[in-house]
């Protein structure tokens, strides 16, 4: 148990589809996250909420569509994806101070576009 | 552009032995420097942490040490054991609200016994 609490765990949708992944932090962090990871890549960095504000999209198509109502909650909307879009989407969260900004990660989503 | 590499992506050990996994990064600017380990089929896992102004940190059978001459991160694993098993990851932060962390490719560790 990490704090980090993902839904849906496994998700398969359609390219026409729209559906959503929930993300919950449990413990009292200020800033959160939403990663993809691809298999034989890096964890790549797709939003960074501090506060509730987005601060960080790293050019992530507009079919991602991430959403922040608090600072314990994250969702990233799916519209229309591409089978390449098929990846494990992480979610994590931090307390980000001078001393540091240690990232703390769910278990992830596995989303499979067919 | 900015990255962080991995100097090897396999790595096998056998039990009790140490282990020793080495990443290098690009932005000299970085100041703090995490390692993960990721098991299969879970998220990544904090390890340890070093900052900038520190060339060395110890935890539990674990040790990051920091060379910024030459940009190299290592972590050192005592005595090896099965469940070290995974996928490790090292992280930079790259900006100064320090909140892009950017991981490395991942080592995976294999332990025998």
């Amino acid at each position: 148990e990490t704090g980090v609490t993902q839904t849906p765990r496994h998700l398969v949708m359609g390219m026409t589809n729209k559906k959503s992944l929930k993300c919950e932090q449990h413990l009292g962090h200020n800033a959160m996250y939403w990663y993809k990871q691809s298999a034989k890549k890096p964890l790549e960095l797709m939003f960074v909420y501090n506060f509730k504000e987005q601060t960080e999209n790293n050019s992530v198509p507009s079919r991602f569509s991430p959403e922040c109502p608090n600072s314990s909650h994250l969702f990233l909307h799916l519209h229309t994806l591409q089978p390449e879009d098929s990846a494990l989407y992480l979610c994590a969260s931090s307390q980000v101070s001078d001393s540091g900004n240690t990232i703390y990660f769910g278990e992830g989503s596995w989303l499979t576009v067919v | 552009g900015e990255s962080v590499g991995l100097h090897l992506p396999t790595l096998s050990v056998q039990e009790g032995d140490n282990s020793i996994i080495n990443c290098a990064y690009s932005n000299s600017a970085s100041d703090y420097f995490i390692w993960y380990k990721q098991e299969s089929g879970k998220g990544p896992q904090f390890i340890i942490d070093i900052r900038s102004n520190m060339d060395k940190r110890q935890g539990q059978r674990v040790t990051v040490l920091l060379n910024k001459t030459v940009k190299h991160l290592s972590l050192q694993i005592a005595a090896t054991q099965p469940g070290d098993s995974a996928v490790y990851f090292c992280a930079e932060i790259l900006n100064q609200a320090g909140t892009a962390l950017i991981f490395g490719k991942g080592t995976t560790l294999s332990v025998s016994s």
